[in-house]
């Protein structure tokens, strides 16, 4: 079984400019999820999808941060302008949607905004 | 609001020791938990889970846990650490109240096993 795929890896950009990054999560998978990993620290949920819903967007950044789920498969993850704190990993993951699966991510894209 | 800690931000420990990762929890009710390990420029995989039944859970690599009610807690252990085991360590708690698909994450315990 393939996993949850991400592109890129790396990505060093200037604050004030845009970046996305894309996900194609575990095929079958209902829930999406993106997460905002800062160096020491744990990962936070930025966006979660069901199918191509969303589920809780509470912690993204809306006036920067936007992201979609086209026809419940791949997704995109935008940042638009960037700033210096946005330096962080990006990371995607995947559920098939029960209540007690765990989470399948991917293996993030490492932001560095200059 | 479900809520995991990890008191401890670094481990380290000898190689063939035990090791043991802390984890406690926050939550209404009886809690999904589950143990994450990162290892550099990776993203996290699962190690193991507990839903229900009985309190030492047995995962991937070795790994174990142990569900505490009375003390909240699931720490990971291991018998006898390996070089290969140091990483960073997450603990996760799974929303009970308002979104049953959403998962809140500890801060991580970085463990160093030393030859």
């Amino acid at each position: 079984e393939a996993g949850v795929a991400q592109s890129p890896r790396y990505k060093i950009i200037e604050k004030r400019q845009s970046v996305a990054f894309w996900c194609n999560p575990i095929s079958g998978h209902a829930t999406l999820y993106w997460y905002q990993q800062i160096l020491g620290q744990g990962p936070k949920l930025l966006i979660q999808f069901q199918n191509n819903g969303v589920v809780d967007d509470s912690q993204l950044p809306k006036d920067r941060f936007s992201a979609e789920r086209l026809k419940g498969v791949d997704s995109t993850l935008k940042i638009q302008p960037a700033k210096l704190e946005d330096s962080a990993v990006y990371l995607c993951a995947s559920r098939p949607g029960t209540s007690v699966d765990e989470q399948y991510f991917g293996p993030g894209t490492r932001l560095t905004v200059t | 609001a479900q809520s995991v800690a990890q008191p401890e931000d670094q481990v380290n420990v000898a190689e063939g020791n035990p090791l043991t990762v802390k984890c406690t929890y926050s939550v209404s009710g009886n809690p999904y938990l589950f143990w994450y390990v990162q290892y550099p420029n990776r993203g996290l995989q699962f190690l193991l889970k507990y839903i229900t039944g009985d309190n030492l859970v047995k995962g991937s690599y070795g790994f174990e846990a142990e569900f505490n009610k009375s003390q909240t807690s699931f720490h990971l252990k291991k018998p006898s650490a390996l070089v290969s085991d140091s990483a960073l360590y997450f603990c996760a708690v799974r929303d009970k109240e308002y979104n049953f698909n959403k998962f809140y994450f500890g801060s991580g315990t970085k463990l160093n096993v030393k030859p």
